[in-house]
Formats: structure tokens, C-alpha cells, sequence
């Protein structure tokens, strides 16, 4: 079935540092991939999507890039703050998950220190 | 707006105990949703809905049921708890055009 792996946290940065967190995916056809947040206390809010090939979602200054050949959404920030500290999932709806349920990563814990 | 609203925020519950989660729309989304999310875990789908009158299972429905008899609710019941159900739940809404969905702010249930 479809499935997502994501790096595992936490991720420790220091603010204005350069963030990657890895996100591959195992799915047939052409699933569409999604960047969820979830800061403390909250639910998870849409990050950013890509639905095909080759599109870049981006949004706050977070990009991630739909590679098909890789099976990859990798997301990135040239410049961590303070206020990004959060977690952070990937998902992805499938062509075949039967009314579009997203299948999500477990998650990756970003904490930015001063 | 007000979204998905979820309440209550927090619950602790006794083994055998009986609840309802409650959840509801302000958007007129047709699809709804069910999750559980356990510590360093992804979410899992418990239940969903496609419309008033219409649920079927996701992925971990055992010990859970729901109801959707209006199109803004969409309450998960508990019917005898376990300390296994202790999680965070999370619903969500989405609309027919293919949007992303959106999510409550969850409620933390501990079963001791």
C-alpha cells in the first residue's frame, strides 16, 4: 500500500540556519504530496502541496519540490526562526486511497534555538 | 471562522468509561474526518465520512464508532475505553474540489 517515510527528529538548529527534512514516498501512479505543521498545542495546518511531477510547493519561505523520479518531497528554509519550532508531516493522497484519505510520515521535531 | 471545533480539549477517563468526542463544521465540507496520533507516530484514520448518513472505517476503526446525521457533525464514540485508546484525536473537514483538509486543534484523551 501507499506509504511515507520521513527523517527522524528531532532536528536542532540554530536560527538562520539551512533546513532539510527528508521525505520519500512509496505509491503508484501520481499521488499528490502534502507538507502539514503542527505547532505545540494545535492541529496541523497545510504547509505547502504539489499535485504532479515537478511542481514546487512553497509558502512562509518553505519549498519542497514533487520528484517523481526519486519519490521525494524533500522540504526545505534558507533561514530557520525561532518561531518555526515545530513538527512537521509529510503526507500524500494517493490515486488509489478509495475518497482521497491522506496517508502521513510520523513526523519530524524541529527545534530552532537563538 | 471558526473552522473545525473540537471539544473538549482534554479528558482522562477510567477503563470501561464511555465518551463522545465531539466535532463539528462551519464550512459545509462533505468529507470528514477521524485521526488518532500517538507519540512519535503519524496520524492513523480511524472512521470517515463522505456525507450525512455515510461513514466507513479507516485504518484502526476497533473500539470506536461514529454518526453523522448533519452535515457539520461528525462525533467518534468511545464505547467501553482501554488504556490502549489513550491519544491525541484529530478531526478534520475537507471540501468535494479536491482541497486539502482542515484540521481542530485535537483533544488529548488519557484512559488510566
Amino acid at each position: 500500500g501507499d506509504s511515507v517515510t520521513q527523517m527522524e527528529g528531532p532536528v536542532t538548529l540554530s536560527e538562520e540556519a539551512f533546513l532539510t527534512i527528508n521525505c520519500t514516498y512509496t505509491a503508484t501512479g501520481y499521488p499528490s504530496l502534502f507538507w502539514y505543521v503542527q505547532y505545540p498545542g494545535e492541529g496541523l495546518q497545510l504547509l505547502l502541496k504539489a499535485t504532479k511531477a515537478d511542481d514546487k510547493g512553497s509558502n512562509k519561505g518553505f519549498e519542497a519540490t514533487y520528484r517523481k523520479e526519486t519519490t521525494s518531497f524533500h522540504l526545505e528554509k534558507g533561514s530557520v526562526q525561532v518561531s518555526d519550532s515545530a513538527v512537521y508531516f509529510c503526507a500524500l493522497r494517493g490515486m488509489n486511497t478509495g475518497f482521497q484519505k491522506l496517508v502521513f510520515g510520523t513526523g519530524t521535531r524541529l527545534l530552532v534555538s537563538p | 471562522n471558526a473552522g473545525v471545533t473540537q471539544t473538549p480539549k482534554f479528558r482522562i477517563l477510567k477503563i470501561g468509561q464511555s465518551m463522545t468526542l465531539q466535532c463539528t463544521q462551519d464550512m459545509n465540507h462533505n468529507y470528514m474526518y477521524w485521526y488518532r496520533q500517538d507519540p512519535g507516530m503519524g496520524l492513523k484514520l480511524i472512521y470517515y465520512s463522505v456525507g450525512a448518513g455515510i461513514t466507513d472505517k479507516g485504518e484502526v476503526p476497533n473500539g470506536y464508532n461514529v454518526s453523522r446525521s448533519t452535515t457539520e457533525d461528525f462525533p467518534l464514540r468511545l464505547e467501553l475505553a482501554a488504556p490502549s485508546q489513550t491519544s491525541v484525536y484529530f478531526c478534520a473537514s475537507r471540501d468535494l474540489k479536491n482541497q486539502p483538509q482542515h484540521f481542530g486543534d485535537g483533544t488529548r484523551l488519557s484512559i488510566l
